[in-house]
């Protein structure tokens, strides 16, 4: 199989750091997505990482170590409208343009 | 922007009615796909296509159909509807790469009663 897994919940402070790591099968891994989806609303893109290495945008960067299987999504400075779920996707070469995601990381940010 | 459109936020049905739900995109993407989501699963893809009149067959095909006439719009069938087939269904599309970006609808929350 290709298991995407991620934490189900975690809960952080405002203004506070918090990283969010998502680990994948490593065979056939061709690319990593990350969304936000908050409570009753689509899911709306973040991230992708297909090379080895941290990439920031704003206050979110996410990194990908291809040879580990492994994903993080960091948030810096949280704000309570980060308090939402994050979904970890990968794409996988035997998969065609299929993505298999994650459950999720319900994250919620609290004064 | 790219938008993509359900037509439907919340439907009830009964058990054994058709049900449709549409999806329609602006962005000329070729990709369109169709997720259900349910807590504790995550997003799981029903069928996509990458063309008109192209589907495939993604995990949970089972009791799903989908038609794809027009580039701009994807329907997701439920020939008889089933109360295990109350969730979340979610609609998305890209361009035609493997890597682009999906974008997603706002989702139609199926009540099957």
């Amino acid at each position: 199989g290709q298991n995407i897994d991620q934490p189900t919940e975690m809960t952080a402070t405002e203004g506070a750091i918090v990283q969010i790591n998502c680990t994948y099968q490593t065979s056939g891994f061709n690319g990593l997505f990350w969304y936000q989806q908050h409570a009753g609303e689509a899911p709306t893109f973040l991230s992708y990482n297909v090379l080895d290495g941290l990439e920031e945008k704003g206050r979110f960067s996410s990194f990908l170590s291809r040879s580990k299987g492994y994903s993080y999504l960091l948030l810096k400075e949280l704000q309570m409208k980060d308090s939402a779920s994050y979904l970890c996707a990968a794409l996988f070469n035997n998969a065609g343009n299929m993505l298999t995601f994650g459950g999720g990381t319900r994250l919620m940010v609290k004064p | 922007d790219v938008k993509v459109t359900q037509s439907s936020r919340y439907l009830v049905k009964r058990t054994g009615e058709k049900v449709f739900l549409e999806c329609v995109q602006d962005m000329d993407h070729e990709n369109m796909f169709w997720y259900r989501q349910d807590p504790g699963l995550g997003l799981r893809l029903i069928y996509f296509s990458y063309d008109v009149k192209m589907k495939e067959k993604g995990d949970i095909p089972e009791g799903y159909s989908v038609s794809r006439e027009k580039k701009e719009r994807f329907s997701l069938i439920l020939e008889s509807a089933s109360t295990n087939q109350t969730s979340m269904y979610l609609c998305a599309s890209s361009f035609g790469g493997r890597s682009e970006t999906q974008y997603f609808g706002p989702g139609t929350r199926l009540l099957v009663l």
